[in-house]
C-alpha cells in the first residue's frame, strides 16, 4: 500500500468553480501535511501546510485534515485560470524532513 | 534572497553512462534533498544531505550517490544509467528550524536516457 494515494485526474472546471482535491494516507503517525503546486516545467512550491488535524485557510485556499479517516483535502474557491497546475499532496513523517508525495492531480481551469 | 538553482536544465545520455547533476541551495539553507519525478508521477525521495553527510535515503540503489559541499551546494551522481532513470531530478533545500516538510525546490534537471 502506498503511503499517500491521490487521484491523478485530470480535473477540468470552469472559472469560478469550487475545486476539491483529495488524498488518503496510510500511516496514522503522520503529523505534517502539505499541498504543493507545480506549474508545467517548474519545481513544486509549497502552497499550504497543516500540522495534525483541522482546517487552515489562506485566501481562496483551504486545507483540511481528518486524521480519523486519514483524509487530506484542498479546496479552491473562485478558481482562476492561473490555478491551472498539478497539485501534489504530501506528508512529512517526522525526523529528517523526508517528504512523501502523492501522484499529483492535474487541474485545468477553463476561462 | 537567491532561490534554488540547478544545472544543467536538460541533458541526454545513453544507457550505461554516468551523469552528475548540480544544485545550489537557497541562501541560508543548510539541508539539501534530491527527488526523482517520473512523467505523470509525484516526486520520489532519493536522499538528503545535512552538514555534508547523507541524512536519510529513499528506496534507490547505490548507483545513486551524492555529495554536499561546505557552501551547502550539492551534487547527484548516477552511474550505469538505465532507461528508467529518465525523469526530472529535483533539488530542494531547507533548514532544520523551519516547518517540517517545507521544501524549496529548484526547477529541476530533465534527464533523458536513450
Amino acid at each position: 500500500q502506498k503511503e499517500v494515494e491521490q487521484d491523478p485526474g485530470p480535473l477540468s472546471v470552469p472559472e469560478g468553480a469550487i475545486v476539491s482535491l483529495n488524498c488518503t494516507y496510510s500511516n496514522s503517525a503522520f503529523q505534517y501535511f502539505m499541498w504543493y503546486r507545480q506549474y508545467s516545467r517548474k519545481g513544486p512550491e509549497l502552497l499550504m501546510y497543516t500540522y495534525s488535524s483541522g482546517n487552515k485557510e489562506d485566501g481562496r485556499f483551504t486545507a483540511q485534515v481528518d486524521k480519523s479517516s486519514k483524509y487530506i483535502s484542498l479546496f479552491i474557491r473562485d478558481s482562476q485560470p492561473s490555478d491551472s497546475a498539478t497539485y501534489l499532496c504530501a506528508i512529512e513523517s517526522g525526523g529528517y524532513q523526508k517528504v512523501t508525495f502523492g501522484t499529483g492531480t492535474k487541474l485545468q481551469v477553463i476561462p | 534572497e537567491t532561490g534554488v538553482t540547478q544545472s544543467p536544465t536538460h541533458l541526454i545520455k545513453t544507457r550505461g553512462q554516468q551523469v552528475t547533476l548540480r544544485c545550489s541551495s537557497q541562501s541560508g539553507h543548510n539541508t539539501v534533498s534530491w527527488y526523482q519525478q517520473a512523467l505523470g508521477q509525484g516526486p520520489q525521495f532519493i536522499f538528503q544531505y545535512y552538514r555534508e553527510e547523507e541524512n536519510g535515503r529513499g528506496n534507490f540503489p547505490p548507483r545513486f550517490s551524492g555529495l554536499q559541499f561546505p557552501n551547502y551546494s550539492s551534487e547527484l551522481n548516477v552511474n550505469a544509467l538505465e532507461l528508467d532513470d529518465s525523469a526530472l531530478y529535483l533539488c530542494a533545500s531547507s533548514r532544520p528550524d523551519i516547518e517540517a516538510g517545507e521544501l524549496f525546490f529548484g526547477e529541476g534537471s530533465r534527464l533523458t536516457v536513450l
